[in-house]
């Protein structure tokens, strides 16, 4: 059971914007960087947002990050058909159980 | 370009050992600075962290998983190897093996392709 909780599906049309939410606690999110990964289809999880905010080369302007708290978000504007997948937020956490933890994901349906 | 890709048994019976490589092109795990990981997916679910290495050898792993993990590295073949002991059907899934730019982050830049491992008789 995921410790980090997305809402498990989102969708728009082309050109709309989506936004995925990605709550946490104090352990996690609220003392260490999140990282957002898209999953197409059949593929390994692909780096898209690093330490809260930050886009890879390669990673389009359209995706962006933000954290506020225990909470963190990922927005996909300029919807494209390309961008249905799965997306996961992650992140370290500091419990007495330490280690890495993903959200629950989020499938993002571009209608 | 680094490039990651896993290897081993695609069927593994319960009560046994899975075992699987992680082969690493483009890079030298020796040169430090990264922590090489294992992470799985199962069928359907979502993505959960099992542990990783660093080239010195040293690991961690998810408490979850610790008393059945091992994590080693075998820097002259530039490969590290996931070995998970007991498994049972809820050992099913895609194994990753990633490689995290800080460790304890989750900052994986490369992954591999993974590897579906099934747990059956």
């Amino acid at each position: 059971q995921s410790v980090l909780t997305q809402p498990p599906s989102a969708s728009g049309t082309p050109g709309q914007r989506v936004t995925i939410s990605c709550s946490g606690s104090s352990s996690n999110i609220g003392t260490n960087y999140v990282y957002w990964y898209q999953q197409l289809p059949g593929t390994a999880p692909k780096l898209l947002i690093y330490r809260n905010n930050q886009r890879p080369s390669g990673v389009p302007d359209r995706f962006s990050g933000s954290k506020s708290g225990t909470s963190a978000s990922l927005a996909i504007s300029g919807l494209r058909s390309e961008d249905e997948a799965d997306y996961y937020c992650a992140t370290w956490d500091d419990s007495l159980s330490a280690a890495g933890v993903f959200g629950t994901g989020t499938k993002v349906t571009v209608l | 370009q680094v490039q990651l890709q896993e290897s081993g048994p695609g069927l593994v019976k319960p009560s046994q050992t899975l075992s699987l490589t992680c082969t690493v092109s483009g890079g030298s795990i020796s040169s430090g600075g990264y922590y090489w990981t294992w992470i799985r997916q199962h069928p359907g679910k979502g993505l959960e962290w099992i542990g990783y290495i660093y080239y010195s050898g040293s690991t961690y792993y998810n408490p979850s998983l610790k008393s059945r993990v091992t994590i080693s590295v075998d820097t002259s073949k530039n490969q590290f190897s996931l070995r998970l002991s007991s498994v049972t059907a809820a050992d099913t899934a895609v194994y990753y093996c990633a490689r995290d730019r800080t460790g304890g982050s989750c900052y994986f830049d490369y992954w591999g392709q993974g590897t579906l491992v099934t747990v059956s008789s």
